[in-house]
């Protein structure tokens, strides 16, 4: 039974450029979640996707959009990257949107020069 | 708003001592909290969850946990700590019925010595 995957594990981009971070739900799964994870902190909610909408949002700018595919998948894109972007992306899936526990991809590395 | 305390920071333990990390959380119904560890530069690994009755729960590794609505407590305890428990911990509470996110708290860095 797969896990939570991400692609790509690590990544590189320069301040004002796009990046789009990709994650497959563990199998069962049809909500993704997205959290931010800086450096020394933990993580912080960004969005969630069910049913291909997005059901609730964290308190990051509109430069952070994301999609859910039919087959669950989502994809994270941030857009005009700051410095500050810089850190572990973390996807995490679960069972219908709500009381259930959330399993953790191993996260994407995103550094922002 | 829901909100998770983790008061220490770095905890430093001898192997085959025991381990209690805290973890104090502000919410305004019937918690569900959970425990999660991260090894360096890996995801999160849930570890347990505590969703309602017996207010002892049983996790994975060798971890248990204690819920203590008086004290709005949950933290998280082994018996017996292993060099492999070396990451960093962090509580979190959530989802509400229309609130679906997570909340975490800061994380506690565990160093197991020899």
């Amino acid at each position: 039974d797969a896990g939570v995957t991400q692609s790509p594990t690590h990544l590189i981009k320069t301040r004002g450029q796009q990046v789009t971070l990709r994650c497959s739900p563990k199998s069962g799964h049809d909500t993704v979640s997205w959290y931010q994870q800086a450096l020394g902190q933990g993580p912080q909610f960004i969005f969630q996707y069910y049913e291909e909408e997005e059901r609730q949002r964290g308190n990051f700018p509109d430069r952070f959009s994301g999609h859910q595919f039919p087959n669950y998948s989502s994809e994270l894109n941030v857009n005009a990257l700051l410095l500050g972007d810089s850190a572990l992306y973390l996807c995490a899936s679960s069972f219908r949107q709500g009381v259930s526990e959330q399993y953790f991809g191993p996260g994407t590395r995103l550094t922002v020069t | 708003a829901q909100s998770v305390t983790q008061p220490d920071i770095h905890i430093t333990v001898s192997e085959g001592a025991s381990l209690e990390l805290r973890c104090n959380y502000s919410y305004g119904a019937t918690p569900y909290l959970f425990w999660y560890v991260q090894s360096p530069g890996q995801g999160l690994q849930l570890l347990l969850k505590y969703f309602s009755g017996d207010t002892l729960v049983q996790g994975i590794k060798g971890f248990e946990a204690e819920f203590k609505r008086s004290q709005s407590s949950f933290n998280l305890r082994k018996p017996s700590v292993h060099w492999s428990d070396a990451a960093e911990y962090f509580c979190a509470v959530g989802p509400l019925s229309n609130d679906y996110k997570l909340s975490f708290g800061a994380g506690t860095t565990v160093t197991v010595r020899a």
